[in-house]
Parts: C-alpha cells; structure tokens; sequence
C-alpha cells in the first residue's frame, strides 16, 4: 500500500462546478496534513494545512478524518486558473519527513 | 517570491561531469531538504538538514552529495551522473519542532537537470 494515495484523475469539469479531492494515508501516527498545488513545470506551492476540526479558505475546504485516514479538498465555484496539480502531503509519523502524494490533476474548462 | 531561490534554472551536464546545485532560503527556517522529481512520480526526498542534524534517504546513490554549511544554504554536489538522474531538483525548508507536530515546507523554484 502507497504511503499516500490520491486518484491522479485528471479531473475535467466546467467553470463554476464543485469538485472534491480524496487522499488516503497509510501512517496513523502522522500528525500534520497539507493540500499543496502544483502548476506545470513549476515547484509545488502550499494551498493550505489540514485541520483536525476541518478548516476553509475562501473557496477550498479541506477535512481531515484520523478514524478513516482520509483527507479531502473541496473546490467551489471552479476558476480557469484553479487548473493544476494538487499534492496530498502528510509527516511520516513524528519526523520531519513530509511523504507526498502523486497528485490530482485538475483542468477547468470555460 | 524569493522566499526560496535555486541556482542554476536549467543544467546540462555529460556523465563525466562534475556539479553543484545551490539553495539558499530568506525565511529564518531551521530545516532544508532536496527533493527529486521525476515525471510521473511523487516527490521523492533525498536528504534532510534539520537542527544540524542530516538525515539520509537510503536509496539515493552515492554521486549526490550534500552540504549544509550554515542553516539558510544548502548544497548538492553532482559526480558521474547518469541519463535517469535526469529530473527537477528541488529545494525546500521550514521551521522545525524537536517533536510533534511540523511546520509546512516552502520550496524554490527547482533546478531542471538534464544528464546526457
């Protein structure tokens, strides 16, 4: 089993839709959860942390469920430039070591 | 942003080549790592420079060589390399805690390599 999993997709939906992001990490001790976004050929870029009680920025909402081991990203309202590679990123247990996901390709189409 | 910078952008280098790929971070972290990504594959790290500590990734082969002379820059010393060391290096750091819970990593913009 992959430390970190996430459907590479790509994802292709219209400006405007709702898609949502899963991820699944295999490391029960792990302690620290992070959506980063990556563009092509660029280096990856923090989108947001991943909190215990769910958290939210703007329009992405990120939730994280310890009991299942699975962290979601959920984009609102799609933009052209939400087009990119998004990273599910977790700590290898207590360590300084961030495991990375192979990513979720998303294109929004106008 | 120059939270990050990398030198050199793009490198190409023959197998008998000797390099260096520079990294230095403006961010007052305490923690730098080099990164390979290779197409198609996940960030793969290759070693960790944390509270004067160097942590290894077992697997990477001996022609990659580090150095972390002081907290903000870090090095990667390239020898004999060959054609599937081809890929972007990247750089990151963060702040690090001695236990617990870590801090996100930044990165730089990488070095694309090419070994011909």
């Amino acid at each position: 089993r992959k430390e970190v999993e996430q459907d590479p997709g790509p994802f292709n939906v219209p400006e405007g839709a709702t898609v949502a992001f899963n991820c699944t990490y295999s490391n029960s001790a792990s302690q620290s959860f992070f959506w980063y976004r990556q563009d092509c050929r660029k280096e990856p870029k923090l989108l947001m942390s991943v909190y215990s009680s769910g958290n939210e920025d703007g329009r992405f909402t990120a939730q994280l469920n310890r009991a299942s081991q699975y962290i979601s990203l959920l984009i609102r309202d799609s933009k052209l430039s939400d087009s990119a590679t998004y990273l599910c990123v977790v700590n290898e247990g207590n360590t300084g070591k961030l495991i990375f996901g192979q990513g979720t390709t998303l294109q929004v189409k106008p | 942003e120059t939270g990050v910078t990398q030198t050199p952008r793009h490198l190409v280098m023959g197998m008998t080549n000797k390099k260096s790929l520079k990294c230095e971070q403006h961010l007052g972290h305490n923690a730098m790592y080099w990164y390979k990504q290779s197409a198609k594959k996940p960030l793969e790290l290759m070693f960790v420079y944390s509270l004067e500590e160097r942590v290894e990734n077992n697997s990477v082969p001996s022609r990659f060589s580090p150095e972390c002379p002081n907290s903000s820059h870090l090095f990667l010393h390239l020898h004999t390399l060959q054609p599937e060391d081809s890929a972007l290096y990247l750089c990151a750091s963060s702040q690090r805690r001695t236990q617990g819970a870590i801090y996100e990593q930044y990165f730089g913009p990488g070095t694309r390599l090419t070994v011909t």
